[in-house]
């Protein structure tokens, strides 16, 4: 069965320092692979996604993702971290057939210290 | 596009109550989803349509659950004799056929059950 784990619950860093958010899969193909980030009572907003191709990926607000297939991860970096950062990121497996779905972790909770 | 919409965007209910969500999706997307998100966690699959036909339906629907999704337009999820674990944020999500297409999600529907 598909699935995603994301081993950090909560991470605190400061400002300006970098960051990196651990996501590993389970699927028996190459997935589609996303981050979102949502703040609290919000949506989720699409930071970037993984098709195929280059396996480094750029996203919005200066994040960028890595795709390794050996690892079956998809880690979530920014080299400096603003304030404005702190909130909860979602790393998601996308279905590469049927009903396309995704498949979320259960996030890990960014705090920023000023 | 001007985005998948949801309505109520929250909703307050007594132990009992029925209640309804209706998804207005991305115009012309004929793939449509719906997830649970509880405080904590990342959001998990209800169900999902393609066109006017429920394709899929997560063990997490109990009976008390149904969604529709009549033309194939907009869809509404409702739940009867609603139950304090039915407190949650309701997500509905869309996208357009084909493969690598990404999902869109409105900004959630929350329900608190008193």
């Amino acid at each position: 069965a598909q699935s995603v784990t994301q081993p950090d619950i909560h991470i605190t860093v400061s400002e300006g320092a970098s960051l990196e958010l651990r996501c590993n899969y389970s699927y028996g193909a190459t997935p589609y692979l996303f981050w979102y980030v949502q703040s609290p009572g919000q949506g989720l907003q699409l930071l970037l996604k993984y098709f195929s191709g280059d396996t480094l990926v750029q996203g919005i607000k200066g994040f960028e993702a890595e795709f390794k297939r050996s690892q079956s991860s998809f880690n979530l970096r920014k080299p400096s971290v603003h304030w404005s950062d702190a909130a909860e990121y979602f790393c998601a497996v996308g279905l590469t057939s049927g009903t396309y779905k995704y498949i979320f972790g259960t996030g890990t909770r960014l705090k920023v210290l000023a | 596009d001007t985005g998948v919409s949801q309505d109520p965007r929250h909703k307050i209910t007594k132990r009992g109550q029925n209640v309804t969500f209706r998804c207005d999706p991305i115009s012309e997307h004929n793939r449509l989803y719906w997830y649970r998100q509880t405080l904590g966690q990342g959001p998990e699959f209800l169900t999902y349509f393609q066109n006017e036909a429920q394709l899929e339906k997560s063990r997490l629907l109990s009976d008390r659950f149904s969604a529709e999704r009549p033309k194939g337009s907009f869809s509404t999820l409702e739940i009867q004799r609603t139950e304090q674990g039915d407190s949650a944020m309701y997500l509905c999500a869309s996208s357009r056929q084909g493969a690598g297409n990404t999902i869109y999600f409105g900004e959630g529907s929350w329900l608190t059950v008193v």
